[in-house]
């Protein structure tokens, strides 16, 4: 199946600072889809991208898809105590297959 | 809206002993999963099922049975439970393509 590796695998910020978190193929995706986890809680849905270079905003945080549909970015702007958690861009295993590849996400933790 | 319900959401086991767990859902959605999630390993497939009547492996399906009962509920058991399988599980549902809605989890510990 399709694999996503994420990086990095945690990160630390100071708040009001940027965070950038990245997902590379090496296959052409046909989407790719984002979710955040906050501790002890379950994933919830972001946002999806379809289109080569598609860019989707929510409020300070900025979706990016890659011209040739193998990466995609999420970045925050001036990171808040509220953005701590584990973000996945999961992907699909493969051809016809509903399968979303997890991986192991990005830890970012928020020191205020 | 309900969404995804999952009971129990918290249990203790003994090696050996078996249990069940249960997952709902209402959004008349065709596909259901079975995750479990361990420190460092972020989540990993355990089984899932495209449509009613259908059920597949995932990455990580050994020591585990699931039961597609009805398009709105899909269970996971373990049969003989090992101290291996202390996880968070979390159920999942979606329409085809559409994103996955997660259930809050249940917090299993084999001792």
């Amino acid at each position: 199946g399709q694999q996503v590796m994420q990086i990095p695998q945690y990160q630390h910020v100071q708040e009001g600072e940027d965070f950038t978190t990245y997902c590379n193929s090496s296959t052409t995706l046909s989407n790719i889809q984002w979710y955040k986890q906050r501790p002890g809680g379950h994933p919830v849905f972001l946002i999806q991208l379809v289109k080569s270079g598609e860019v989707k905003k929510q409020k300070r945080l900025t979706f990016q898809f890659g011209e040739a549909k193998k990466n995609s970015s999420l970045h925050i702007t001036a990171t808040q105590t509220t953005d701590v958690g584990t973000y996945f861009c999961p992907a699909y295993s493969g051809a016809g297959s509903y399968q979303l590849t997890f991986g192991k996400g990005t830890k970012l933790s928020v020191i205020p | 809206n309900a969404g995804v319900t999952q009971t129990p959401k918290f249990q203790v086991l003994k090696t050996g002993q078996s249990m069940t767990l249960q997952c709902a859902q209402d959004m008349n959605h065709n596909s259901m999963y079975w995750y479990r999630q361990d420190p460092g390993m972020g989540l990993r497939l355990i089984y899932y099922s495209a449509s009613e009547g259908t059920t597949d492996k995932g990455e990580v399906p050994n020591g585990y049975n699931v039961s597609r009962l009805n398009k709105r509920e899909f269970s996971l058991r373990l049969e003989s439970a090992a101290p291996s399988q202390t996880s968070v599980y979390f159920c999942a549902s979606s329409g085809g393509y559409q994103p996955q809605h997660f259930g809050d989890g249940t917090r299993l510990s084999i001792l």
